[in-house]
This record gives structure tokens, sequence and C-alpha cells, in this order.
């Protein structure tokens, strides 16, 4: 199965911050990743997918990117809404694969 | 706009067997996939398996193949997933997820999993 690590596993940051979070994957998976947002109770939402697209609705402060095996996930300017845990996911494969999650906390 | 139901909260003797449904209302699977998700307490996303069309038959992870099928109905409008043997370790929140090509401005259709169920409880307990 194709591997997908995180970093940072938790983060505290400022209303305001510019934030990344990083994905690698185990081997290549050309653009093939997605990232969820998911808060506490709630089911995960979709953000970004193909490495770099913003799903429909979602703010302009959210951008991805990357190729290969190392993809970011970038939050330009944090808002109160943003603290949550966000998951990296390869769709290369037909095995799909989350990353362990990073949760981001308020400062 | 589709959105997917899932039933409601189990609990189950270990080694037993619990059977999720997942009911797309407004519209149906035929043209996506279904994947389903659990989340043990406090832990993050795991993948469990689905059916995604271009790939035909479903895919499973690994550490769940020998113990979980995952259908769809003939309408195409409700997914199941049964999960047998059940453990403790079992004991999380569980996800359908509608699997969807998503096409990005230079015209690469990617997967990803866009309408979520509202996840359904399963508890394993002597």
């Amino acid at each position: 199965d194709i591997q997908m690590t995180q970093s940072p596993s938790s983060l505290s940051a400022s209303v305001g911050d510019r934030v990344t979070i990083t994905c690698r994957a185990s081997q290549h998976i050309n653009s093939y990743v997605n990232w969820y947002q998911q808060k506490p109770g709630n089911a995960p939402t979709l953000l970004i997918y193909g490495a770099s697209s913003l799903q429909s609705g979602v703010p302009s402060r959210f951008s991805g990117s990357g190729s290969g095996t190392d993809f970011t996930l970038t939050i330009s300017s944090l808002q109160r809404e943003d603290f949550a845990t966000y998951y990296c996911q390869q769709s290369y494969s037909t095995l799909y694969t989350f990353g362990q999650g990073t949760k981001l906390a308020i400062k | 706009q589709v959105q997917l139901v899932q039933s409601g909260p189990e609990v189950k003797k270990p080694g037993s067997s619990v059977k999720v449904s997942c009911k797309a209302s407004g519209g149906t699977f035929s043209n996506y996939g279904v994947t389903w998700v659990r989340q043990a307490p406090g832990q993050g996303l795991e993948w469990m398996g689905g059916v995604i069309p271009i790939f035909g038959s479903p895919s499973y992870a690994q550490r769940f193949r020998d113990r979980v099928s995952i259908t769809t109905d003939e309408s195409s409008t409700t997914a199941h997933m049964v999960l047998s043997s059940l453990r403790s370790e079992d004991t999380a929140v569980y996800y359908c997820a509608r699997v969807a090509p998503a096409v990005t401005a230079g015209g690469s259709y990617y997967y990803a999993m866009d309408v979520w169920g509202q996840g359904t409880t399963v508890t394993v307990a002597s």
C-alpha cells in the first residue's frame, strides 16, 4: 500500500497566520492527492483535489501544491473557522490511504 | 444536491457482524463510486474499501480484506458495508462517501470523496 506521511501531526497558530502542512507519499503518485478538513463531531469535507484544484465553495485562502511524492496544503491567512484537523489522501492506487492527520489549534 | 444518509448506531457483541447502510438522497451511485472510511475514538481516518466504477470490482484495504464486504443495491441508491468477526478495536464511527471525478482547469480528472454521510457509530462490547 502507498503510505502517506503528514507533518506536523499538530500545530498551534494564530488568526491571520500563514500555515503549511506537508504530506509525503511512499512512492510517486503524480498529482493524485486530495486534502480534507474535519471538525470535531463532523464528517470530513473535501478542500483540494488533484493536488492543487480548489473544491467548489472552498475559500481561496486554501491552496495546494506538489507533484510526485511531496505535497503541501497552505492556508494563507488563518480564520477562526479553520481550526480543525486536516488529512491528505492519495487516489493514485485503487487502495486509497490517508495521512495520519494534522491538528491545527489556536495559539 | 445529493446527500448521503446513513443508518443508525449499532451495539454489537464480539464475533458478530454489522451492516451499515448509506442511502443517496437526491441521486444515485450509478455514475459514481462509494467508499467506506472509519475513525476510531480520537484517531485518524482509515480507508476500508470501496467501489470505483472505472475500476470495476470492489477494492478493500489489506487489513479488512477477509472480513468486509461493500455492495450497492440494484437501484444504486443504497450502499451497504458489512464487517464481520467484530472485535473491540472495531469500535468506531463509520462513514460512507461518494467518490466522484473532479476535473481540473487543465482538463485532468481526479477521483475524490466529495459527499460524505453523517457517520454511524458502531460499538463492539461484550
